[in-house]
């Protein structure tokens, strides 16, 4: 098992660009998760799915869209990059229960 | 929302010391984790521990659900145990996860 993994593992973005992070997990979880970690701080949430087909905004949604097109895939998209984006993201995944969250390697992201 | 707070925000230990870290939380929860940020940057799951107490090697965990506090014991502190330690509650359907600021500990050898 692979776990949770995203891609890139790295980024920069000029004001303005747009971009996709992906995030994929192999161990068949229903929801997964999209957070920031901006320098000095805990994660916050963005958006998150509690399964196929189905998004909701978390505590910092603004300016992300995500979708959930297939179970085993949560991708977040920057529409236009503004350099308070700059952070990084870490994907998570968990069964329905309350249980363990699993979490990805992180992307960074800086926007110039 | 649920708020999260962790002491002390840093802690300077001497390798071989031992150290307890504070996760008070707002509200009832149902999810109650325990995470090591390494110097690289990388989450790791120490414990689920919603209730209860639970021992993993040197590290161990205690939640009073009752009086909503978890403790992370950290005994014979080795330099690999620096980094940050977070603590992160969850109390509602759907398990999203709110995290405290976290503990910035150093081990020095």
């Amino acid at each position: 098992n692979a776990g949770v993994t995203q891609t890139p593992k790295f980024r920069v973005l000029k004001t303005g660009q747009s971009m996709t992070l992906l995030c994929a997990q192999d161990m068949n979880h229903e929801y997964m998760y999209w957070y920031r970690q901006d320098p000095g701080m805990g994660l916050r949430l963005i958006h998150y799915s509690v399964g196929e087909g189905t998004t909701a905004k978390g505590e910092v949604p603004d300016g992300y869209n995500v979708s959930r097109l297939k179970k085993q895939n949560f991708l977040l998209g920057l529409e236009s990059a503004a350099p308070s984006q700059t952070s990084v993201y870490f994907c998570a995944s968990t069964t329905g229960t309350p249980e363990t969250q699993y979490f990805g390697p992180g992307t960074r992201l800086l926007v110039l | 929302g649920i708020q999260v707070e962790q002491s002390p925000p840093d802690l300077i230990l001497q390798e071989g010391a031992n150290s307890t870290l504070r996760c008070n939380f707002s509200d009832s929860v149902n999810n109650l984790q325990w995470f090591h940020q390494n110097p690289w940057g990388q989450l790791i799951n120490l414990f689920y521990i919603p209730s209860g107490t639970k021992q993993n090697g040197r590290l161990s965990a205690t939640t009073v659900a009752t009086e909503r506090y978890s403790l992370l014991y950290i005994s014979s502190s080795q330099t690999t145990d620096s980094g940050v330690y977070f603590c992160a509650a969850a109390k509602a359907a759907g398990n999203k996860l709110t995290f405290g600021g976290g503990t910035r500990v150093l081990v020095k050898p």
